[in-house]
């Protein structure tokens, strides 16, 4: 049983739209994360959110944790083809606690 | 400073041979983990280890994965009697762990293995 399911699991567009990506659970996260994989890399982290319903913007990236701290999503606005990789949403259940990978969603954007 | 390195970066066994992979995690950083890949995939725990504490051993897939981390250093990973299941990039990630906090996992490049 995946904790952390996301969606969508593909997704292409075209440079200049706009997309979001959803990391969902039945359950509740203390702090839930969002990390970037380019080819050949590891992931690197974009961002960490704590609080229900804290929004933190990172440039053209918006992210947001849900009231119930069970779902976040990450919002990109004017997508560009350096914004190309693995998206990958990681939570912890309580604090201090080794993170939970979601699947990941692989993004291309197209020029 | 430097991050967190892994060798080799390529490995190409045959069915049934014994691989050992190599991580060199940021130093100081007190917690380690493995994880497997597959192509455009999620990250597949494997094992973490914490300081002293015994390692958290309940995601190696079978027996024949194994690891260790000498000095709470290096972490060696092995798969013994590889399969072709076994193909994927195995990364390695270590932090800097505490009991309250919310944690940040710094990873490496990743091994790619390839078993024919």
């Amino acid at each position: 049983t995946q904790l952390l399911e996301q969606s969508p699991q593909f997704l292409s567009i075209q440079e200049g739209e706009n997309l979001t990506v959803y990391c969902n659970s039945s359950s509740v996260f203390s702090s839930l994360q969002w990390y970037r994989q380019e080819p050949g890399e590891g992931p690197v982290l974009l961002v960490t959110v704590v609080t229900g319903g804290e929004v933190k913007k990172l440039k053209r990236l918006t992210f947001q944790f849900g009231d119930a701290r069970k779902d976040s999503s990450l919002h990109i606005t004017a997508a560009q083809p350096g914004d190309t990789g693995l998206y990958l949403c990681a939570g912890a259940r309580t604090s201090g606690s080794r993170l939970t990978f979601g699947e990941g969603t692989q993004l291309t954007v197209n020029p | 400073g430097a991050g967190v390195s892994q060798s080799p970066s390529n490995k190409v066994t045959e069915k049934g041979k014994d691989v050992e992979l190599r991580c060199d995690p940021i130093s100081g950083h007190t917690a380690l983990y493995w994880y497997r890949q597959s192509l455009g995939q999620g990250l597949e725990f494997l094992i973490y280890f914490q300081g002293n504490s015994a390692p958290d051993k309940s995601g190696l897939p079978s027996d024949r994965f194994s690891a260790e981390r000498t000095g709470g250093s290096v972490s060696t990973l092995t798969i013994q009697r590889t399969q072709q299941e076994d193909s994927a990039v195995y990364l390695c990630a270590s932090s800097l762990r505490t009991s309250g906090g919310v944690e940040t996992q710094y990873f490496g490049p990743g091994t790619r293995l390839l078993v024919l």
